[in-house]
């Protein structure tokens, strides 16, 4: 399977402790996202790379929430002290950058997280 | 600032009857517009996109979209809807890096 991956698929956890998520993107993309997806709601833009660097960050994107990409393959992102507000569906997308980039977004299934 | 209004929140139609998804966008120069479809426990998968030539565009599943620019629209249509269509669809407007996403429109098919 060559699409993108994301680890764990569902998680757990309690108020105050830190999750991490990681995303395996489609390997020749050099683009990857992260999207926030609630109940009723669309995906929200959290983030992206581009190879290593971080190129934007959303708003919503508090103090409490880091993104690696270190070596431009898989990137994490980390929940600390998490809030029930947190809880959602945690999507990763890849693109390709270049000539052949129309704007499609290759979609993981997403990690849900849950906070009790 | 580009935003997407998808103003049905559900849409029910029955299997083989012909369907119509609405899209509203806001943009300030010409869109890269895009459906996806969210089965329940997957990711979101492309159906179609426009960024230029022709209006009407193909895309997979039977499903078609036209951009009308004079109504800031682009909405999707499927002639006769399969049961398996039933899903979660999303809206997106932007160019390249960062689509925006409007907040679905869940298609319920009755048999």
């Amino acid at each position: 399977d060559t699409g993108v991956s994301q680890d764990p698929r569902h998680k757990i956890t309690k108020r105050g402790q830190n999750v991490t998520f990681r995303c395996d993107p489609i390997s020749e993309h050099n683009r990857l996202y992260w999207y926030r997806q609630t109940l009723g709601q669309g995906p929200e833009f959290l983030t992206y790379f581009q190879n290593e660097a971080q190129l934007e960050k959303s708003r919503l994107l508090s103090d409490r929430f880091s993104a690696e990409r270190p070596k431009g393959s898989f990137s994490t992102l980390e929940i600390q002290r998490t809030e029930q507000g947190d809880s959602a569906m945690y999507l990763c997308a890849s693109s390709r950058l270049g000539g052949q980039n129309t704007g499609e977004l290759f979609f993981g299934e997403g990690s849900r997280l849950t906070v009790l | 600032a580009q935003s997407v209004t998808q103003p049905d929140i559900h849409i029910t139609v029955s299997e083989g009857a012909s369907l119509e998804l609405r899209c509203n966008y806001s943009y300030g120069a010409t869109p890269y517009l895009f459906w996806y479809v969210q089965s329940p426990g997957q990711g979101l998968q492309l159906l179609l996109k426009y960024f230029s030539g022709d209006t009407l565009v193909q895309g997979i599943k039977g499903f078609e979209a036209e951009f009308k620019r004079s109504q800031s629209s682009f909405n999707l249509r499927k002639p006769s809807v399969h049961w398996s269509d039933a899903a979660e669809y999303f809206c997106a407007v932007g160019a390249p890096p960062i689509p925006t996403f409007g907040r679905g429109t869940s298609l319920i098919v009755h048999p």
